[in-house]
């Protein structure tokens, strides 16, 4: 009962860095997506795909960068770390676009 | 306008209570209803999914969905402490393509005090 699984959970990063966020799911969705999540803001979408090979940006991709090779892993690449970009990530996955989505447990990043 | 509002709280209530948590929203497109539930430094997990007007029911919670007033709420019954979380509606259009992602609301943070 994997569901989604998002490593590291937690990491701090100095700015300017760069870094991977890992995702991974098992339920065999096409639909996956990549969020994040800043406290009294909500759910931001960043990045989704909707198969192997086809991504697109959701409502904040500026610093991101993603890449769908499997159906199981979508990870998601910060080239250049900015402060703004401390934030709570979540990965999830979905049967179809209107059907509910499986979140993983969240990557807790800190850019100092 | 956001298109989807939700009262951030927060929500204290006594355990045993009933709690009424509630979403409005302004697509009239949105037919599909969910609520989510998230613990502290957790993922949000999937509670109640409803489709369309009406009323759906699993335990001690009830989601309800009124499409005329663009109105959705979840009830929780003999509310516990363990209940103590942020809960956040969502909702999606019927069509197929982007255009039916899920428009999540910020989250009410509720905690039920013993």
């Amino acid at each position: 009962n994997a569901g989604v699984t998002q490593t590291p959970k937690f990491r701090i990063l100095k700015i300017g860095q760069s870094m991977t966020l890992q995702c991974a799911q098992d339920m065999n969705h096409n639909y996956m997506y990549w969020y994040r999540q800043d406290p009294g803001m909500g759910l931001k979408l960043i990045y989704y795909s909707v198969g192997a090979g086809i991504t697109d940006k959701g409502e904040v991709p500026n610093g991101y960068n993603v890449s769908r090779s499997t159906t199981e892993d979508f990870p998601l690449r910060l080239e250049l770390a900015a402060p703004s970009q401390t934030s709570v990530y979540f990965c999830a996955s979905s049967y179809r676009f209107n059907q509910p989505q499986h979140f993983g447990d969240g990557t807790r990043l800190s850019i100092l | 306008q956001k298109e989807v509002e939700q009262d951030p709280g927060p929500l204290s209530v006594p355990e045993g209570a009933i709690v009424s948590l509630n979403c409005t929203y302004s697509n009239s497109a949105f037919q599909y209803f969910m609520w989510y539930r998230q613990y502290s430094r957790k993922g949000p997990e999937l509670l109640m999914y409803t489709y369309s007007s009406g009323n759906k029911e699993d335990g001690r919670f009830t989601a309800q969905v009124d499409k005329s007033s663009k109105y959705i709420s979840l009830f929780i019954r003999d509310s516990q402490p363990s209940d103590s979380a942020t809960y956040l509606c969502a909702m999606s259009a019927g069509y197929t393509g982007t255009a039916s992602k899920l428009t999540f609301g910020t989250g009410t943070r509720l905690q039920v005090t013993l």
